[in-house]
């Protein structure tokens, strides 16, 4: 059973917007890590959040956590068309990393 | 440094046949697993190996086995399709067990008739 859910399941922005992707998990976790899948690719990592940190950034990404609901933000800002893609949460709770269905975010010119 | 590896990118089989998918990482990591992703259900976890000669199930593992013989390559062998498993399959690792990021190859496209 998949340890994340993220939610919308899908997400259509235009060019220069933001867009945000959120992610619930059931149990306690050690971290939480955000991946990207371009169309037939394999996933990328982006950023890895730990269960003692609230937020984290990287670039034109910013990512919170709040363990007391469980939950996860990726927030990508001022969006590019080549932001196209799905986006993964998987949480690590002590066994192989369990992820999401992912968002499948476009960003429209 | 090639990162990690998969053979075929494409496959098709009949029902019945055997196959075995290639995995190879050139990072020295200690951990190797597999995913399968098929529409709507995100990436479920086939098997995964911590070190060479350590191997454990994940979420879906029947019809599926492993061997890890070396800390390079992780081979996944299809003893008997089955059209349950046509799907993409991508082969992951990583430094060690579970917590830190994975490193994915680029996937192998699996159709059984």
């Amino acid at each position: 059973s998949q340890q994340g859910e993220e939610d919308p399941q899908a997400l259509s922005i235009q060019e220069g917007e933001n867009a945000t992707m959120n992610c619930s998990y059931k149990t306690s976790i050690n971290n939480l890590q955000w991946y990207r899948q371009n169309s037939g690719r394999g996933l990328v990592h982006l950023i890895l959040i730990r269960s003692n940190e609230r937020e984290k950034h990287s670039g034109r990404l910013r990512v919170t956590l709040d363990t007391s609901k469980k939950s996860s933000s990726l927030l990508i800002t001022a969006s590019r068309a080549a932001d196209t893609a799905s986006y993964f949460c998987a949480t690590d709770w002590g066994t192989p990393l369990v992820f999401g269905k992912g968002t499948r975010l476009s960003v429209i010119a | 440094n090639a990162g990690v590896t998969q053979t075929p990118k494409f496959q098709v089989l009949k029902t019945g046949q055997s196959m075995t998918l290639q995995c190879a990482q050139d990072m020295n990591h200690e951990y190797m697993s597999w995913y399968r992703q098929d529409p709507g259900m995100g990436l479920r976890l086939i098997h995964y190996s911590v070190g060479a000669g350590i191997t454990d199930q994940g979420e879906v593992p029947n019809g599926y086995n492993v061997s890890r013989s070396t800390t390079e390559d992780f081979p996944l062998r299809l003893l008997s399709a089955a059209p349950s498993q046509t799907s993409v399959y991508f082969c992951a690792s990583s430094d060690r067990q579970g917590g830190e990021k994975l490193f994915f190859g680029s996937g192998t496209q699996l159709s059984v008739l």
